[in-house]
């Protein structure tokens, strides 16, 4: 079973420049979780998907995140316009539905570095 | 505001000892709390977790403890192996699936 695909890997980016993560869900998962990790601190959630509906964004910095999960399966996360303090690694995870104590898959995740 | 606290930042423990990781939480609606391991550029992987109905729940190696008066978990590993060395996370549920992960520890099992 393929696991969770994420790319870039890697990204360098300038203040106030904009970028795109892309995050493909295990086969047949329902539920798609943005997180974000800084240096030193543990995953935070950004936002999670049920299909393509989202169920929580209450901590996605709305005014320049953005994310969408057209017809349910990929997604992708973007910030416009990059600050310093965006510099962290952005995970993606998938779980089959949205069922109590369903255990997270998580990709490799995407390390964004703002200069 | 930190609801899932890890205090200690790493942690060395000698190949065939046992590696004790601890994890304290503040949010008493927690019900389901979770441990997930990290290696270098690789997601976190599931690991063990335990309903808050429960004070331990044990899968090999792994065993987690939960002290609800105290709102401490813990995970125990016996014997710790050399693969272990990882950065292992607690996480706690809050309702709809929701986790909230501590900062980390840093396991070193040294051989």
């Amino acid at each position: 079973e393929a696991g969770v695909a994420q790319s870039p890997r890697y990204k360098i980016i300038e203040k106030r420049q904009s970028v795109a993560f892309w995050c493909n869900p295990i086969s047949g998962h329902a539920t798609l979780y943005w997180y974000q990790q800084i240096l030193g601190q543990g995953p935070k959630l950004l936002i999670q998907f049920q299909n393509n509906g989202v169920v929580d964004d209450s901590q996605l910095p709305k005014d320049r995140f953005s994310a969408e999960r057209l017809k349910g399966v990929d997604s992708t996360l973007k910030i416009q316009p990059a600050k310093l303090e965006d510099s962290a690694v952005y995970l993606c995870a998938s779980s089959p539905r949205i069922r109590e104590n369903e255990k997270l898959f998580f990709g490799s995740g995407t390390q964004l570095s703002v200069l | 505001d930190q609801q899932v606290k890890q205090n200690s930042p790493s942690l060395s423990v000698q190949e065939g000892r046992i590696s004790i990781l601890n994890c304290d939480y503040t949010n008493s609606m927690f019900d389901y709390f979770l441990w997930y391991k990290k290696y270098p550029a690789e997601g976190p992987t599931f690991l063990i977790s335990i309903s808050s109905i429960k004070d331990k729940n044990e899968d090999g190696r792994f065993t987690v403890f939960l002290n609800k008066s105290a709102k401490h978990l813990s995970l125990h590993i016996v014997p710790s192996q050399p693969g272990d060395s990882a950065v292992y996370f607690c996480a706690a549920k809050l309702n709809g699936n929701k986790l909230v992960f501590g900062a980390g520890t840093i396991l070193r099992v040294k051989s």
